[in-house]
């Protein structure tokens, strides 16, 4: 079956502007993660849902940056007024309840 | 907080050499570790885990060992082919303390030539 997808798979914006990154998960599964992969961070967790719930949020890194899930399915994250240092890859993982978390091939974003 | 380091790359061997790609952790309860690779142009894969002390992952050749006294899981394999170039990352879930995040080493870099 198909896997996690992501969009778009590059995006270049500008200093200051909102940008949305999409993430549908493997059908069926309940847990939904968000990552990012940066060169002078590595890769960090972001934020959890499990259904359309986000108990864990915690690695956030500003208000700048939000998450929400619909329909126990489809993840948007979005950023705010988006900055140099918000350059990076965002990977999102889908996983059935705490099971395996398989991975998108992430959206590469590219602050101007 | 929970935390993992891995051995700094990147990592240059010949082909049908021997391969150890050091890794530690450290963590307040019973974590599940696990190596994810990633392939040029691809996205992470599950490599391997191990879910407790002494269990040893096994998967394509690789393997590694849950050993909890030197908080470590060590990645191995005998014999590395071309095809195994790629970024490697250690990471350890700890549901009782973290939920199920994973926490991922730095990643090391693994090029192997004919």
């Amino acid at each position: 079956g198909a896997g996690v997808s992501q969009s778009p798979s590059n995006k270049v914006t500008e200093k200051g502007k909102d940008v949305e990154l999409r993430c549908d998960p493997i059908s069926g599964h309940t847990a939904l993660y968000w990552y990012r992969q940066s060169l002078g961070q590595g890769l960090e967790f972001l934020i959890y849902f499990q259904g359309n719930s986000a108990p864990d949020k915690s690695g956030l890194p500003s208000d700048r940056f939000s998450a929400e899930r619909t329909g126990g399915s489809v993840s948007t994250l979005t950023i705010q007024r988006t900055q140099q240092e918000d350059s990076a890859v965002y990977l999102c993982a889908s996983s059935l309840a705490d099971g395996e978390q398989f991975f998108g091939p992430g959206t590469r974003l590219t602050v101007l | 907080g929970d935390s993992v380091t891995q051995m700094e790359g990147p990592v240059t061997l010949s082909e049908e050499a021997f391969l150890t790609i050091n890794c530690t952790y450290t963590a307040t309860g019973y974590p599940s570790l696990f190596w994810y690779v990633q392939y040029p142009g691809e996205g992470l894969q599950l490599l391997l885990k191990a879910t407790k002390a002494d269990d040893k992952g096994s998967n394509k050749g690789f393997e590694a060992t849950y050993r909890k006294e030197t908080t470590s899981f060590h990645l191995e394999k005998g014999s590395v082919q071309v095809s195994d170039s790629a970024v490697y990352f250690c990471a350890l879930s700890d549901p009782r303390t973290s939920g199920s995040r994973l926490t991922f080493g730095e990643g090391t870099q693994l090029t192997v030539n004919p």
